[in-house]
């Protein structure tokens, strides 16, 4: 299985600023994908980070609030631009495809609060 | 992705099998049934995947009704670290994405 490292791991920010949220792989990935958990909520796909071109985002999600790099296929960047309360969240990065395994395996999340 | 329905949660004992269903009357010739689990805080982890044979790795059993309909994921001896929300997903093996549902919160209880 992929190992996943997500940072930070937990941030408190003030509302309007910005974070910028990092997946690390520990191997070369095909997929990579943004999650959102809101407090007592199920998973939500933001987007999907692809590798040499723009991300592919889901519906109410828009690149100038969650812009997206992934400069290789072991790295993705997300940021969560012009912070507010109602962003506060885990985020999660997600990859598949990777060393034959067709699931897909999570990092540990990074839990935002926006104060 | 197949619709999936769960019970909102369950409990069981220390000890004993944990069986959680999971309906997917919808899902299509091509869709796995994938399960995962999410403890408190933590990112989700696999559990097991199947097509339409009955699957055991280490962590548990996936067995699906024949008409695919569908299936139960036993936890064969529960302990209390199987607490956790679990996620039962219809997802062709390659294309498309995770789609989570609400889960069922498993409790084991001492």
């Amino acid at each position: 299985s992929a190992v996943i490292s997500q940072k930070p791991s937990r941030d408190i920010c003030q509302r309007g600023t910005s974070l910028t949220i990092q997946c690390q792989v520990d191997s070369q990935v095909t997929m990579m994908f943004w999650y959102r958990q809101q407090p007592g909520q199920s998973l939500t796909l933001i987007a999907t980070a692809n590798q040499g071109s723009e991300a592919t985002y889901e519906s109410g999600f828009v690149i100038d609030k969650f812009p997206i790099s992934r400069p290789n296929l072991t790295f993705s960047t997300l940021t969560v631009s012009n912070m507010s309360p109602e962003d506060s969240s885990i985020y999660l990065c997600s990859v598949e495809n990777t060393q034959g395994h067709t699931e897909a395996f999570f990092g540990q999340g990074t839990r935002l609060t926006v104060v | 992705d197949a619709k999936t329905t769960q019970p909102t949660s369950m409990d069981c004992a220390e000890g004993r099998a944990a069986n959680l269903p999971c309906n997917h009357s919808t899902i299509s010739g091509n869709e796995y049934v994938y399960w995962y689990r999410q403890i408190h805080s933590q990112g989700p982890q696999y559990i097991i995947h199947g097509l339409k044979n009955n699957e055991t790795n280490e962590m548990a059993s996936l067995i699906i009704t024949e008409d695919r309909k569908s299936s139960t994921l036993i936890l064969p001896h529960a302990t209390l670290r199987d607490t956790a929300v679990y996620y039962c997903i219809g997802k062709p093996i390659y294309g498309q994405n995770f789609v989570f549902g609400p889960g069922t919160r498993l409790s084991v209880l001492p």
